[in-house]
């Protein structure tokens, strides 16, 4: 089945850009998800990117995809206090395009 | 709130008890998830149901049970639990099984068994 890995920690200065990077397995993943999760919360969808796209930026956010290195990254600029949370990686594949989540990344931002 | 809810937010139950956690969507949509989150694992599907049906049950115990009565309803009865079990059970919802436009999530119920 696919597998989704992600590193567990990462800390930045306030204003800093962060960047959050995982990989996955399946080559046939159509869809991939950053999700975010507060403390004590739900995961929130972010944003995601269709596999036949390379970057996607809404606002704060840039999603790069290497769809040939199966990587998947999440770019945060101006990084605030605000945006500490666990980020999760997902990926839709097999016929009923589940996600498969990976471990998360908890992201401290530090003033 | 985010469209899907969930009750109770906390659950603190013995071994023995049965309880049922809920799940509410308002979002039309007609497949709905339940996930298992322990510390340092990663997210664990348990169960989908699709325009009603389960449709999937990845080797789940038998002491959780779900039920969905409509496509706007998801529960999962709990009985005779280990305290491994204890973690946050999320339930997600989404427009047809395929996940092309993600999974909304409820706030999750932090169950812990004692």
């Amino acid at each position: 089945g696919e597998d989704v890995e992600q590193s567990l920690f990462l800390s930045v200065r306030e204003g800093d850009s962060s960047v959050i990077n995982c990989t996955y397995t399946d080559s046939s993943s159509t869809y991939l998800y950053w999700y975010k999760q507060e403390p004590g919360a739900g995961l929130q969808l972010l944003t995601y990117i269709f596999s036949n796209m390379d970057m996607k930026q809404d606002q704060r956010l840039t999603v790069l995809l290497n769809k040939k290195d199966k990587h998947l990254s999440l770019r945060i600029a101006d990084t605030q206090t605000g945006d500490s949370a666990i980020y999760f990686c997902a990926s839709a594949s097999g016929s009923a395009r589940q996600l498969t989540f990976g471990s998360g990344t908890q992201l401290t931002v530090l003033p | 709130e985010t469209g899907v809810t969930q009750t109770p937010r906390h659950l603190v139950m013995g071994m023995t008890n049965k309880k049922s956690l809920k799940c509410e969507q308002h979002l039309g949509h007609n497949a709905m998830y339940w996930y298992k989150q322990s510390a340092k694992k990663p997210l664990e599907l348990m169960f989908v149901y699709s325009l009603e049906e389960r449709v999937e049950n990845n080797s789940v115990p038998s002491r959780f049970s779900p039920e969905c009565p409509n496509s706007s309803h998801l529960f999962l009865h709990l009985h005779t639990l280990q305290p491994e079990d204890s973690a946050l059970y999320l339930c997600a919802s989404s427009q047809d099984q395929g996940a092309d436009y993600g999974y909304t999530f409820g706030s999750g119920t932090r169950l812990t068994v004692v």
